[in-house]
């Protein structure tokens, strides 16, 4: 049983225009929250990350928004670049610091 | 720093050869796991260490052993491989030693492994 949802599969997006990617997960117990970023090739790299005691964090042009009732969170990706074409993966972990990772979501940002 | 380094980049394999991944890091990590990576099922934890001298299994570990005898080096053995282990393996590793523990995991360049 998969412990983190995460959707879109894949998204394409104009340039210019706001990335949304969602995650759900079912353990009231985690207490952390990232997103990493993959390019083709490479390995994953941490992008920005939560805890449950904030519902927003903004990192310049990334923000992730954390609805802990709703045991959901998402990651926005304003004014979208080609260059932010991507595998985006969100994931979870509890005091272990054992990551349990969502599928992936492919952003392609046209020109 | 080199950060994380993983060898070799790629690799072929038969059908029952066995063989190990390296993995390697510069930044005194106590964190180091191992993870595979196949289309449409994200990353999955094979095995994990969180010190020298201790390791444990993560969501996959059949046909795959570890061990850590340092806190630079987490080898990934494949006892004898099979088609099913195809896949692209990561290495990540996270936390300074003797520091404040830290969930940010900094992945190796992966190794991709074919069996035929």
């Amino acid at each position: 049983q998969q412990q983190v949802k995460q959707s879109p599969q894949s998204l394409i997006v104009q340039k210019g225009g706001i990335s949304i990617i969602n995650c759900a997960y079912e353990n009231t117990a985690f207490d952390y929250f990232p997103w990493y970023q993959q390019f083709p090739g490479k390995g994953p790299a941490l992008l920005i990350a939560i805890r449950p005691d904030v519902s927003e964090k903004k990192e310049g042009r990334f923000t992730i928004s954390f609805n802990k009732s709703a045991k959901q969170f998402s990651l926005h990706i304003m004014d979208s670049q080609p260059g932010d074409s991507a595998t985006y993966f969100c994931a979870v972990a509890g005091n272990n610091r054992k990551l349990i990772w969502g599928l992936g979501t492919s952003l392609a940002v046209n020109p | 720093n080199a950060g994380v380094t993983q060898t070799p980049k790629f690799q072929v394999l038969k059908t029952g050869q066995s063989m190990t991944l390296q993995c390697a890091q510069d930044m005194n990590h106590e964190y180091m796991s191992w993870y595979r990576q196949d289309p449409g099922m994200g990353l999955r934890l094979i095995h994990y260490s969180v010190g020298a001298g201790i390791t444990d299994q993560g969501e996959v570990p059949n046909g795959y052993n570890v061990s850590r005898s340092t806190t630079e080096d987490f080898p990934l053995r494949l006892l004898s491989a099979a088609p099913s282990q195809t896949s692209v393996y990561f290495c990540a590793s996270s936390s300074p030693r003797g520091g404040t523990p830290s969930y940010e995991q900094y992945f190796g360049p992966g190794t991709r492994l074919t069996v035929t």
